[in-house]
Order: structure tokens, then sequence, then C-alpha cells
């Protein structure tokens, strides 16, 4: 059903750099900006990344993002416990005209 | 600062409608447009639509087409989303969410519907 695929699960230990792929096509991340959303258990998704690599107010800056072709990526720099959580990379598809969500992937602090 | 209420969780009979409304407060209600989406227990997020508040025109994703129907009372900041005949499949949490550029930057706390018989 998703059409942008991600790693079903990721994890690190507090401190590590942990990074998350999305891989599209080039009707969604090839020829749109990608957003990250971040889900914490029981609670409702936030923005986390927006075009591409922008962090709204409040996002500290260990999260970063980039995208490249029809990929994207994820980057936590310094894992901490509370960034255990989902997490979901979206794009707009041209050829579907609508907004497509990643696979989600869970990310385990060890 | 920005609040997206939406209303209570519901349980529905298979083959009936559910409306969820989304109250939006702390800004412009006309001046963005409001997603759709659902997450259904353990599964990823589904887009299901967007609605300009301000001329009431819908964008619905094909899945949905012809069983959902997105509305907006501009007087009371309000928008809906309803979804007919409903299947087991449509158990879900359900979430109204502001669109800022190509993204969502507010979420609702989300409704959770459960369809049953």
């Amino acid at each position: 059903q998703s059409v942008l695929t991600q790693p079903p699960s990721a994890s690190g230990t507090p401190g590590q750099r942990v990074t998350i792929s999305c891989s599209g096509s080039s009707s969604n991340i090839g020829s749109n900006t990608v957003n990250w959303y971040q889900q914490l258990p029981g609670t409702a998704p936030k923005l986390l990344i927006h075009s591409n690599n922008q962090r709204p107010s409040g996002v500290p800056d260990r999260f970063s993002g980039s995208k490249s072709g029809t990929s994207a990526s994820l980057a936590i720099s310094g894992l901490q416990s509370e960034d255990e959580a989902d997490y979901f990379c979206a794009a707009w598809d041209d050829s579907l005209n609508g907004y497509v969500f990643g696979t989600g992937t869970k990310v385990t602090v060890l | 600062q920005v609040q997206l209420v939406q209303s209570g969780a519901e349980v529905k009979k298979p083959g009936a409608s559910v409306k969820v409304s989304c109250k939006a407060s702390g800004y412009t209600f006309i001046g963005y447009y409001m997603h759709w989406v659902r997450q259904a227990p353990g599964q990823g997020l589904e887009w299901m639509g967007w609605i300009n508040p301000d001329s009431g025109g819908t964008n619905y994703a094909q899945k949905f087409q012809g069983r959902v129907t997105m509305t907006r009372d501009t007087s009371i900041r309000t928008a809906y989303m309803e979804l007919s005949r409903l299947r087991s499949d449509d158990t879900a949490v359900y979430y109204c969410a502001r669109v800022e550029g190509n993204s969502s930057d507010n979420w609702g706390q989300g409704t959770r519907v459960t369809v049953s018989s």
C-alpha cells in the first residue's frame, strides 16, 4: 500500500548516530520535497523535517534530513532515549495526485 | 498556539457511516488546507485526502473516492470527514492535520473509530 519504502527497524545506543532511508520513485521523491514525521507511542505524528532538510522551530539539531534522486534519509545524531519512536517519510506523488507515506521505521534505543 | 481538537471515539457497525470533526483554533482557519490521515492498529499512516477550507474544494485518495466526504463549517472553524459503508478494515485512528507548504505541521489528537458487529 505504501509507495515509499523504509527499513522496518533501526537501533543504536545512546550517543550513537542512526540513519533511516526512504526509497521512492520519480513521481514522488524524485520530483517533490520530502517530509519526516516522528510518532511517539500512543501519540499523534509530529513534523520533524520538512522540505527535505528543514527543521521546524523546536526540533533539535540532532535531527537532519537529506535527499538525493529518488531517495531520502533521516539522521539522528547523539541518540537519546526519548528518540525511541516510529519515523515516517512522506512526499507528494504526482502520478497518484496524492500524499504518500513511507512504511515506517521503529527506532529502538538499546 | 495552533490547536486541532477532534471529536471522541466512535464504535460503528459494518455498513454504517461515521463523521469525525476537527475544530481549529489559533490561526486563520480558511488560510490552510487540511489533510485527513488514518492509521490502522499497528500499521503505518495512510493519506485519505485534503479539503480547502476557504473554497470547500477537495481532493480524495483514489482508494476512498465514493466513500469519503470532507466538508467544513467556516463559522465554527471546523472540518469534517465522513466515511460511509464502513468495513472492519476501516478500524483505525483518524487524524486531521493542517497543511503548511507541502507538509502537515500540526495534527489533531486523533479519533479512534472501531467497526465491529
